[in-house]
């Protein structure tokens, strides 16, 4: 079975300056996808950012990107010029592919962005 | 992008009481669609995956009795707390997905606060 370690429960960052949240994941699969996913208050799940295991290029989405390390079986996601609204629970998940429905999901870290 | 709509988003009930909630794909045909149980301040936990016209599968420890999911179209699914009690007192939360060979992930709906008096 597939496992999805955040080991940072919570996590704090001053506006404007750079964080980086972590997560783990066990699995024998080669070929899956990892996720980032932004739960805010509002209890919304927004997906933040993809990166499919076959591909080495990190994913990026404006202040968003990742570092994929495959190897080494971690997907952490960097969030540069932090802003208020950034203030979330943010959720790593696992999803084997392809054809596959099932998808795993840490257990969280909540960020918050200080003024 | 694709939309998930969840309804009610909120819900109130005597202890007893069935509640169903609805999933809704508005702009896309689901082929499948999930049901999640978060607890405060916790993660995701998959109760349930159903695809369209069949039965749903259960994870293991989710009694299939108590959440009734049906799937009777490629944009709806839903599911029923059967005799709702305290302890089913929860947020519910529902995704979607289309064509699964497009390996796109799963569009949530914005979730259903249930509370059982």
């Amino acid at each position: 079975a597939q496992t999805v370690t955040q080991s940072q429960p919570e996590m704090s960052v001053q506006e404007a300056e750079t964080v980086t949240l972590s997560c783990t994941y066990d699995t024998s699969e080669s070929n899956y996808y990892l996720f980032w996913y932004k739960q805010p208050p509002s209890r919304q799940m927004i997906l933040v950012i993809r990166q499919e295991a076959y591909k080495q290029q990190n994913a990026t989405e404006n202040r968003f990107s990742v570092n994929f390390q495959k190897a080494a079986k971690s997907f952490s996601l960097k969030i540069s010029d932090s802003q208020l609204g950034d203030t979330a629970m943010y959720f790593c998940a696992f999803m084997k592919g392809p054809n596959n429905n099932d998808m795993r999901f840490g257990a969280g870290t909540r960020l918050t962005v200080k003024p | 992008g694709a939309v998930v709509s969840q309804h009610p988003s909120r819900v109130i009930c005597k202890s007893g009481t069935s509640v169903k909630i609805e999933c809704r794909s508005l702009d896309f045909q689901a082929t499948t669609m999930f049901w999640y149980r978060q607890f405060p301040k916790k993660s995701l936990m998959l109760m349930a995956t159903s695809n369209e016209g069949s039965k749903a599968t259960y994870e293991q420890g989710v009694e299939k009795d108590k959440f009734l999911i049906n799937h009777a179209s490629l944009t709806l699914s839903t599911l029923t707390v059967t005799s709702a009690h305290p302890e089913d007192s929860s947020f519910y939360i529902c995704s979607a997905r289309g064509d699964p060979t497009s390996n796109q992930p799963q569009h949530f709906g914005d979730g259903t606060r249930l509370s059982i008096l």
